[in-house]
């Protein structure tokens, strides 16, 4: 079965500093899809990436860019310069070619102050 | 576009009444689900469809029936609400990837607020 863990519930940084969010994975699949997603406060979920695992090299995309690491099972997120406006909760999820579900991780709140 | 559509809003329910929550979306996707989302549990999935007549159950479907007999909409019937189904309720739509499998970007509504009582 999929399973996808975000050990880091909460964080808070002071804008500027970089912040790296955690996402670790589980399944027995050797073909799957990961993502991404934001949650402001307004409460929407934002897309911010989707990623083959074939595809390991790091994406950059602005100040996101994202770490892939099939080794160790991960697809951390970082944040460069933050700002207040990044703050919101993060969700990585995963889909398994062999099935149709997406499975969320349990989100981490990431609070940004000025 | 209007893209995913949710309604209502919110909803306040008693104990054992029943009741269903819309969802549509204009963008000719064939795969569609509902989440709820709790505090520190993530989004989790009540029930998804892969086209028009096929749905199949997620993770956490006991209590919820859904029914796809358009590709536009897909309603989430609570059969007897319980206050362990309070909770926000989002619906998704994407491509299907057919047969190569995997999902594509999910669209999401906006969230139904669901409270019972």
């Amino acid at each position: 079965a999929q399973k996808v863990t975000q050990a880091q519930t909460e964080i808070s940084v002071v804008e500027k500093e970089d912040v790296t969010l955690d996402c670790v994975y589980e399944t027995r699949d050797t073909t799957y899809y990961l993502f991404w997603y934001k949650q402001p406060p307004s409460g929407e979920l934002v897309f911010l990436i989707r990623r083959n695992s074939f595809d390991e090299q790091n994406e950059i995309s602005g100040r996101y860019s994202w770490n892939f690491q099939k080794s160790t099972s991960s697809f951390n997120f970082t944040i460069t310069a933050s700002q207040v406006v990044d703050s919101a909760v993060y969700f990585c999820a995963l889909s398994e070619t062999s099935g149709s579900r997406l499975t969320f991780g349990e989100g981490t709140q990431l609070t940004v102050n000025p | 576009n209007a893209g995913v559509t949710q309604t209502p809003k919110f909803q306040v329910l008693k104990t054992g009444q029943s009741m269903t929550l819309q969802c549509a979306q204009d963008m000719n996707h064939e795969y569609m689900s509902w989440y709820r989302q709790d505090p520190g549990m993530g989004l989790r999935l009540i029930h998804y469809s892969v086209g028009a007549g096929i749905t199949d159950q997620g993770e956490v479907p006991n209590g919820y029936n859904v029914s796809r007999s358009t590709t536009e909409d897909f309603p989430l019937r609570l059969l007897s609400a319980a206050p362990s189904q309070t909770s926000v309720y989002f619906c998704a739509s994407s491509y299907s990837a057919g047969l190569a499998g995997g999902l594509y970007e999910q669209y999401f509504g906006p969230g139904t607020r669901l409270t019972v009582t």
